[in-house]
């Protein structure tokens, strides 16, 4: 099993929409979660944190839940400029210094 | 505030010539640095990661190799390169934030595309 695994998609969403992204993660004791972005052919970008309570950024929010091992990304009313890869991201335990990467979800968000 | 640069942009190189690849960070201090590979349509490999200068951790068996001469500087080098070298090298850094006590989030540089023919 994957450290981390995610659905590759492609998802193609009408611009509007709402859509989601999970990702599950093996480790139980994993320590901190982020989501990535990564536009085609640029370098991915931190896009938030996952916080155990969820967290919210405008029409992003991310949650996790530990007891099932797996993290969230909901999409509101999605943009032309939210195509992108997103890769789910997480710290395992005992390395203080190393992230796991998935391989990410590709969206494509259609005018 | 910090960046990190990445050069070159864009690197083309036959088989068996060597490489070297520089990733400097500014605005922090005592960062820790890394080194992945993206091969196309694949997710991210790390390959090396440094917590300090002349300190490299090597994850991945391979030809290539990592060098930190300087507190803010990690370069990624090959003496003979391979067709399966070809990918995007990208490089990051990871610093303490403030309040913690381990590092967190991993900031990435704007990557160099090397083709192998």
């Amino acid at each position: 099993r994957k450290e981390v695994e995610q659905d590759p998609g492609p998802f193609n969403v009408p611009e509007g929409a709402t859509v989601a992204f999970n990702c599950t993660y093996s480790n139980s004791a994993s320590q901190s979660f982020f989501w990535y972005r990564q536009d085609c052919r640029k370098e991915p970008k931190l896009l938030m944190s996952v916080y155990s309570s969820g967290n919210e950024d405008g029409r992003f929010t991310a949650q996790l839940n530990r007891a099932s091992q797996y993290i969230s990304l909901l999409i509101r009313d999605s943009k032309l400029s939210d195509s992108a890869t997103y890769l789910c991201v997480v710290k395992p335990p005992g390395s203080a210094r190393q992230l796991t990467f998935g391989s990410g979800t590709q969206l494509t968000v259609l005018p | 505030s910090q960046t990190i640069h990445q050069w070159p942009a864009t690197l083309v190189q036959p088989v068996g010539s060597p490489l070297s690849l520089e990733c400097t960070v500014e605005g922090t201090s005592n960062p820790n640095l890394y080194w992945y590979r993206q091969a196309a349509g694949r997710g991210l490999q790390l390959l090396f990661y440094s917590v300090g200068i002349g300190q490299i951790s090597s994850e991945v068996p391979q030809n290539l190799s990592a060098s930190r001469p300087q507190d803010r500087q990690f370069i990624l080098s090959s003496k003979k390169l391979l067709l399966s070298d070809s990918g995007f090298y990208l490089c990051a850094w990871s610093g303490y934030p403030p309040g913690e006590s381990s590092y967190n989030e991993q900031f990435f540089g704007p990557g160099t595309r090397l083709t192998v023919l």
